[in-house]
């Protein structure tokens, strides 16, 4: 079935980086999009930014730019989100999620992963 | 601050109907389609409503969306125990070149 499985929960401390993996299965990888979405506990859902698997062309959001890198790995049809200079805000639940063919809705989602930034 | 308005809840009985708004602008809503969310607790959204008005394969008609101006709203008849979740709506920003999401609204099933 058509699914994306993310990585485990990361513990990282304020300035870090965190490398967050979400591996598609049970579709072409390089028909579809790649979207990153976050929610902090409690609060509503942020996208993150988008990434083609077709050709690694990327979009991320105004908050995020020179913060975050999304990358594909066509080989292992697994993507990819590096956030860098972590803080506290930071922390969150971090989604991968498919856009659909025909419109711009995310049809598939990852499980999440946890990110929790502490000293 | 989302850029989406929703309420941030809305309640009703078993086999009653309920509707959720979402308020944009002309930037977001006002030119491109709007998407639902639904999201239970502890678990990853699934997409619920898509172009303002089309079901995903498997999502009982009990959902309806609509969009009017910079408006839409996502309705739920025959509510049901299960469908106790957070709804988000979301749309592309032009202005912003990216999605947004309203803030959620908590679907609370008395």
């Amino acid at each position: 079935q058509v699914q994306l499985v993310q990585s485990g929960a990361e513990v990282k401390k304020p300035g870090a980086s965190v490398k967050v993996s979400c591996k598609a299965s049970g579709y072409t990888f390089t028909s579809y999009g790649i979207s990153w979405v976050r929610q902090a506990p409690g609060q509503g859902l942020e996208w993150m930014g988008w990434i083609s698997a077709y050709n690694g062309n990327t979009n991320y959001a105004q908050k995020l730019q020179g913060r975050v890198t999304m990358t594909t790995d066509t080989s292992t049809s697994t993507a990819y989100m590096e956030l860098r200079s972590l803080r506290s805000d930071d922390t969150a639940v971090y989604y991968c999620a498919r856009g659909r063919y025909d419109s711009d809705a995310f049809d598939i989602w990852g499980q999440g992963t946890m990110v929790t930034v502490s000293s | 601050q989302s850029v989406l308005t929703q309420p941030p809840s809305a309640s009703g009985t078993p086999g009653q109907r309920v509707t959720i708004s979402c308020s944009g602008s002309s930037s977001n809503i006002g030119s491109n389609t709007v998407n639902w969310y639904q999201q239970l607790p502890g678990t990853a959204p699934k997409l619920l409503i898509y172009s303002n008005n089309q079901r995903p394969s498997g999502v009982p008609d009990r959902f309806s969306g609509s969009k009017s101006g910079t408006s839409a709203s996502l309705a739920i008849s025959g509510l049901q125990s299960e469908d106790e979740a957070d709804y988000y709506c979301a749309a592309w920003d032009d202005s912003l070149n990216g999605h947004v999401f309203g803030g959620g609204t908590k679907l609370t099933v008395l």
